[in-house]
């Protein structure tokens, strides 16, 4: 059971929008910096917005973040078929002092 | 950005012991704090463990107090996970990542696999 809650699986057609949900606490996301994570098969996992909302350098901004409360929300738009893969979402919990995650949601692009 | 590389996974027995290696280079090691996250064969991911900069504040998960250590040696560029008295649970793909700005990790490494 992850302290974090995500939608197992969310499915869109190419080219759609698609977001996933990541629901905590006030010990982690409510009083924390959210961020995400994209994994392909048989890689480890790449960051693709931190402290909320940022990018880092070389993710397109097809890719958004965003936190009210205690849920942050991943928003990807323009869908591409390599888009495929799982995303969890993470953050500090200061009650645990140390990182939780979400149980992980696998994108598929019809 | 840099880079992150791990070493020492292996197949252990229950109650035996391993020593993680994680080699960083192309960025300042000693000014970030390091971590240690695992995923078990087709889970999700976990964090395991959290070592400051300076190596003065570390952090576990509670799975693994008592059993696992972190440590770096700042003048190698490398950051250690000491793992004692395993449980087949323990079995996963272990990665180092590198912090940045609110708790994130902006650096992985290719992961070691540890079988228990």
């Amino acid at each position: 059971q992850s302290v974090l809650t995500q939608p197992p699986s969310v499915s869109a057609a190419p080219g759609q929008k698609v977001t996933i949900s990541c629901s905590g606490s006030s010990s982690n996301i409510g009083g924390n910096y959210a961020s995400w994570y994209q994994q392909l098969p048989g890689t480890a996992p790449k960051l693709l917005i931190y402290e909320n909302n940022k990018r880092p350098s070389g993710i397109p901004d097809r890719f958004s973040g965003s936190k009210s409360g205690t849920s942050a929300i991943l928003g990807i738009t323009g869908l591409q078929t390599g888009d495929e893969a799982d995303y969890y979402c993470g953050a500090w919990d200061s009650s645990l002092s140390g990182v939780v995650f979400g149980g992980g949601t696998k994108l598929t692009v019809l | 950005q840099g880079q992150l590389e791990e070493s020492g996974g292996g197949v252990v027995q229950p109650g035996g012991s391993l020593r993680l290696s994680c080699e960083a280079s192309g960025f300042a090691f000693s000014s970030y704090g390091i971590h240690w996250v695992r995923q078990a064969p087709d889970k999700g991911l976990d964090w395991v463990a959290y070592i400051r900069f300076d190596g003065s504040k570390k952090y576990y998960a509670d799975f693994v107090k008592g059993r696992f250590t972190i440590s770096r040696d700042n003048s190698k560029n490398t950051l250690f996970l000491q793992m004692n008295s395993l449980r087949a649970e323990d079995t996963a793909v272990y990665y180092c990542a590198k912090e940045v700005g609110g708790d994130a990790f902006d650096v992985w490494g290719q992961g070691t696999m540890v079988s228990v």
